[in-house]
């Protein structure tokens, strides 16, 4: 099974918004509410920013939000800081009952 | 603080096998799922396999499905990840996870494993 695709790259300044879609199929993104992104720096283990397509666990910054349409869900990051500058990966939940990631975005801070 | 720490990577032959470990700390594994997911040099997380709280039910990725087993001592709530027919492919960063049946949330640093040809 093919990774959900993501953009490479995006970027964005200091203070803007950025939003990384992550797009799959009927049989993932499409067909479930279970949509959940990760921000990931190099050489540190993944954190969880968002699950269930925009709910965010605790102690996660409402700067981080989430929605879905159709086969595509959105990640956006409001109010850009410079440690935000990662690589961020989206999952789902798929027919298939395993999970699917996606390829991943690189997120540059201006 | 929960945490979840791995363990066991190595240097392996192509055609060899390992036994990764996952200890989980700092909170109650019931009810909870483990993830393994990986990533390979340069390229981007990609998930492995997962195991209910009580060993019950798993599944995995087409990439592993027959050379990977993923199993739970409940006794202890570790959980290992066996890694058979290794594949130079199989080069990676392993990560163990707890979370839902569709999420991953706490994350461990990872345990390298390098397949060599």
């Amino acid at each position: 099974q093919s990774a959900l695709a993501q953009p490479a790259s995006v970027s964005g300044s200091p203070g803007q918004s950025i939003t990384i879609s992550c797009t799959g199929t009927s049989g993932d993104v499409g067909g479930y509410d279970y949509v959940s992104w990760y921000r990931h720096h190099p050489g540190e283990a993944p954190t969880f920013l968002l699950y269930e397509v925009k709910n965010r666990p605790s102690g996660v910054s409402d700067r981080f939000s989430g929605s879905k349409s159709g086969n595509t869900a959105s990640l956006t990051i409001s109010g850009l800081r410079a440690e935000d500058e990662a690589e961020y990966y989206c999952s789902s939940y798929t027919n298939k009952y395993t999970v699917i990631f996606g390829g991943g975005t690189k997120l540059t801070v201006l | 603080e929960p945490q979840v720490v791995e363990s066991g990577g190595g240097l392996v032959q192509a055609g060899g096998s390992l036994r990764l470990s996952c200890a989980a700390s700092g909170f109650t594994v019931r009810g909870l799922w483990t993830h393994w997911a990986r990533q390979v040099p340069g390229l981007g997380l990609a998930w492995v396999s997962r195991i209910d709280s009580d060993g019950s039910s798993a599944s995995y990725a087409d990439s592993v499905k027959g050379r990977f087993t993923v199993s739970r001592d409940s006794a202890t709530s570790m959980v290992y990840l066996q890694l058979n027919s290794l594949r130079v492919e199989d080069t990676a960063v392993y990560y163990c996870t707890s979370g839902s049946f569709s999420h991953l949330d706490v994350w461990g640093q990872g345990t390298t494993v390098t397949v060599s040809s």
